[in-house]
């Protein structure tokens, strides 16, 4: 079954600590998005990236890193500048940048 | 400023009362509208694309309609098992991207 794949569910760090989320894809999608979801918000784009070793900042880029060494994979790091990273974080792929998104599970994020 | 305004932001229906959901839009250069279902806890699921004004989609309950400035989620004759926030998002200019807050449906037997 193709998809997407975000590990863990849950995640629980202390302030201070950085934390890296998984995503996986074996959907043979070229782009990649980060998003993070707080209650009442739209998403909010965190990193996209379109090709792999490349990848672009979206509108809350500040305190976050991501690499994109392999097509499948594109793991989000949250750092400890991160000011408020408690949230629900989601993946998703797309053919390319034009094209209709596939979203992961989700990731929530709490940080005390 | 560019924003993708859904209303209402709850709605509740009893099993059979159709309605609609509406997305609006100020963008330039739509370049598509998506809409998206998600449960509680769980990662969005794709429904629809439209785009250009005057496209139609449809899927079992559910229809999707697009003008020049907003889209219209359709549901006809809810059942319980519809109910979840339905996202739309906007996809404009190159490469711009923007969701709304969605709108949380909940539909009663």
């Amino acid at each position: 079954d193709g998809g997407i794949t975000q590990s863990p569910k849950y995640l629980f760090r202390k302030e201070g600590q950085n934390v890296t989320l998984s995503c996986e894809q074996n959907l043979n999608h070229d782009a990649m998005y980060w998003y993070r979801q707080d209650p009442g918000q739209g998403l909010r784009l965190i990193y996209y990236s379109q090709i792999v070793n490349d990848f672009q900042k979206g509108d809350i880029a500040e305190g976050y890193s991501v690499s994109r060494e392999k097509k499948e994979s594109f793991p989000l790091t949250v750092t400890s500048a991160q000011k408020n990273p408690t949230a629900f974080y989601l993946c998703a792929s797309s053919t390319d940048r034009n094209y209709e998104q596939y979203f992961g599970p989700g990731t929530r994020l709490t940080v005390t | 400023e560019d924003q993708v305004t859904q209303s209402p932001e709850a709605l509740r229906l009893q099993e059979g009362e159709s309605s609609s959901l509406n997305c609006s839009y100020t963008v330039s250069g739509l370049r598509g509208l998506f809409w998206y279902r998600q449960d509680p806890g769980k990662g969005p699921e794709f429904l629809f694309t439209l785009y250009s004004a005057g496209e139609e989609k449809e899927k079992e309950r559910l229809k999707a309609t697009l003008t020049k400035k907003e889209s219209f989620l359709h549901i006809t004759a809810p059942k319980p098992e519809d109910s979840a926030t339905y996202l739309c998002a906007v996809h404009y200019n190159n490469n711009d991207m923007r969701f709304g807050a969605g709108t949380r449906l909940t539909v009663k037997p």
